[in-house]
């Protein structure tokens, strides 16, 4: 049972560029959650997605910042005219249930963008 | 505001030695609290998991332990390897249940060395 898969797992852009990131969750799952780590720093929540329904987004900037999870294919973490702040380790996590209280919940690698 | 503090920030030791990384959260209401392994570069990986009635969980050489009364978290390594060298990460949720309200601490780099 394949895990969490992210793919690019590096990524480089320019200052304006665009930025997608995959997520395939588990086998199963349909919940998928995005983290960003920045250096030195804890996990963030971004956002909070269903099958072609966004749960919560409250972690998300407003501006520049999408992501949708199509009924068929992976999630995507979208963003816009990067910029260097935007340079970071961007985690998918998935779950088979909404609520986590003591439900696992199964990280991928990452994918690591760097804005140059 | 929900914040989880861990320490020491970075550990050095030799294989074989035992250590405790420290976890202090102030997560209101609790739910649970949870261990993670975070190699370098790659995603973090469950250890442990702790509800509020759990004083203590293992996993192999590791053992996790939870006092809700005072809001501190233990994660006791025995018998060090040098695949043990990694950040180790504290979470915490709250009640609400959702994987949107956990905090995570920004964890101990631990280092074992020969």
């Amino acid at each position: 049972n394949a895990g969490v898969m992210q793919n690019p797992r590096h990524l480089v852009r320019r200052r304006g560029q665009e930025a997608r990131l995959r997520c395939s969750p588990m086998k199963g799952h349909s919940h998928v959650y995005w983290y960003r780590q920045l250096p030195e720093e804890g996990l963030k929540f971004m956002v909070y997605l269903q099958k072609e329904n966004i749960i919560d987004e409250s972690g998300m900037p407003k501006e520049r910042f999408s992501a949708e999870f199509p009924k068929e294919g992976p999630s995507i973490l979208r963003i816009q005219q990067v910029v260097r702040g935007d340079s970071a380790a961007y985690f998918c996590a998935s779950s088979p249930w909404g609520h986590t209280n003591t439900g696992e919940l199964f990280f991928g690698e990452g994918s690591r963008l760097t804005v140059l | 505001k929900n914040q989880v503090e861990q320490s020491p920030q970075s550990l050095i030791i030799l294989e074989g030695k035992n250590c405790t990384l420290q976890c202090n959260y102030t997560v209101s209401p609790f739910s649970n609290l949870r261990w993670y392994k975070q190699d370098t570069g790659r995603g973090p990986v469950s250890l442990t998991i702790m509800t509020f009635s759990e004083n203590t969980k293992s996993n192999g050489r590791y053992t996790a332990t939870l006092d809700a009364d005072t809001k501190q978290s233990s994660l006791h390594i025995t018998a060090s390897q040098l695949s043990d060298s990694a950040s180790y990460i504290c979470v915490v949720s709250d009640n609400t249940g959702t994987a949107s309200k956990l905090t995570f601490g920004t964890g101990t780099r631990l280092q074992v060395t020969l």
